[in-house]
């Protein structure tokens, strides 16, 4: 039972780098998100996906990326690092509308931006 | 829109003391989901519990018990007889509508430690 794995956990680059951090499920679960945390600010929604091919801004999306071609993945790509982008990433999958199970979350991947 | 608001950043207690985090939340619909989630110092998040609108009863798990009020728009969480192990950072979070697996609002989250 893997659940839901990101990839990499650690990660170190340089302003003006893009990068992609990889979000991967077993479940088939149709919703995916990705939240970020900051000191102070708990977890905050960058985007999510209701579906594949569907994706939507959540409350800080701007300068990130996402797509989702399959089920499955769900990448988040910064395209142009900035150092205001270091911060610890989750991904999330939910199972579909209408259903009492909470999100499930991934182990994170600590992004540092030099 | 909807906020949910932990007033309380860094509480530290002795072993073996109760404690209660905070937990306040605003929303405009009348269907929606509460959580509480742990983040141990490894850096995962642990689901501790869920609650929609509609059921106001008190829960108890083994040393951990939530109180929903609605009229108060709070969800507190105590930990009774506190441990070392309970040093963590706890997380109220928000989901409207009926599916519980919704997009998340978090609180800023409480820092608890606890001490030997």
């Amino acid at each position: 039972d893997a659940g839901i794995t990101q990839s990499p956990r650690y990660k170190i680059t340089e302003t003006g780098r893009q990068v992609t951090l990889m979000c991967h499920q077993t479940w088939s679960h149709s919703y995916m998100f990705w939240y970020r945390q900051d000191l102070g600010h708990g977890l905050r929604l960058i985007y999510y996906s209701a579906a594949a091919d569907i994706t939507d801004k959540g409350e800080v999306p701007d300068g990130y990326v996402v797509s989702r071609s399959k089920t499955e993945n769900f990448p988040l790509t910064l395209e142009s690092a900035t150092r205001s982008q270091t911060s610890v990433y989750f991904c999330a999958s939910s199972e579909r509308e209408y259903s009492n199970q909470p999100q499930h979350f991934g182990d994170g991947t600590r992004l540092s931006i030099l | 829109a909807q906020k949910v608001t932990q007033a309380q950043t860094e509480i530290s207690v002795v072993e073996k003391e109760d404690v209660t985090l905070d937990c306040v939340y605003e929303t405009r619909d009348t269907t929606y989901y509460l959580f509480w989630y742990k983040q141990p110092p490894s850096g995962e998040l642990v689901f501790l519990i869920r609650r929609n609108s509609f059921d106001e009863q008190n829960e108890i798990s083994g040393r951990y018990s939530w109180n929903f009020q609605k009229s108060t728009s709070s969800f507190n969480f105590t930990i009774t007889a506190s441990q070392v192990v309970d040093s963590a950072v706890y997380f109220c979070a928000l989901s409207e509508g009926d599916n519980a697996g919704n997009m998340l609002t978090f609180g800023g989250g409480t820092r608890l430690m606890v001490k030997p």
